[in-house]
């Protein structure tokens, strides 16, 4: 049972590139999160995904787009890379909003220069 | 003003000593959660707490609903414990979990 797996684990882009970080989770969990950790600030929420077909912005989205392929399968997209998206990178799941746990990848550590 | 805070920011312990970090929160929430990040490594969940108390091994986690505070103990530490501890918090309302930016511990041997 493999939970959260997000590729890659590190990536350097440079400005104006273009990526897409994937996230796939095999719990069957219905809810799906992007965040970035930057130094000195906890992790903020980029976008998530309460159910498959549906997704909304969250408190950084700019500069990011995701795509809910599937149930299992987050993704998140860098159209232009910018060094302020600088960060590391972690995708989260969870069954649904309330009293249930959230698991986290491992995360991506992204370098843009 | 963060929605959720933490102190201290960074904590020094000698090995042996009784560790205590804070969170305290100023949104209505559903569950609090503590995680544990290691240096270069994922985010590990320690507790998940909606009232009183959990023990786990050497760690014992508390929360106070009316005072919007919960604290995180680690008894008897070592090197070993040394990692950013995360406290979070699943809004009331809504599929948000917001995050305080963490206390960075280091255990001395």
């Amino acid at each position: 049972n493999a939970g959260v797996t997000q590729t890659p684990k590190f990536q350097v882009l440079k400005t104006g590139q273009s990526m897409t970080l994937q996230c796939a989770q095999d719990m069957n969990h219905n809810s799906m999160y992007w965040y970035r950790q930057d130094p000195g600030m906890g992790l903020r929420l980029i976008y998530y995904s309460a159910s498959e077909g549906t997704t909304d912005k969250g408190e950084v989205p700019n500069g990011y787009n995701v795509s809910r392929l599937n149930k299992r399968e987050f993704s998140l997209r860098l159209e232009s890379a910018a060094p302020s998206q600088t960060s590391v990178y972690f995708c989260a799941s969870r069954v649904k909003s309330g009293r249930n746990l959230a698991f986290f990848g491992q995360g991506t550590r992204l370098t843009v220069v | 003003k963060n929605e959720v805070e933490q102190s201290p920011q960074n904590l020094t312990a000698q090995e042996g000593e009784f560790i205590t970090i804070n969170c305290s929160y100023s949104v209505g929430i559903s569950a609090l959660h503590w995680l544990q990040q290691h240096p270069g490594g994922g985010i590990v969940s320690l507790f998940m707490l909606s009232s009183g108390k959990k023990k786990h091994g050497r760690l014992i986690a508390t929360i106070n609903i009316q005072e919007k505070h919960s604290s995180l103990h680690i008894t008897a530490s070592h090197p070993r414990d040394s990692a950013v501890y995360i406290c979070a918090v699943y809004m009331e309302y809504g599929n948000k979990l917001v995050f305080g930016a963490g206390t960075i511990l280091r255990v001395k041997s």
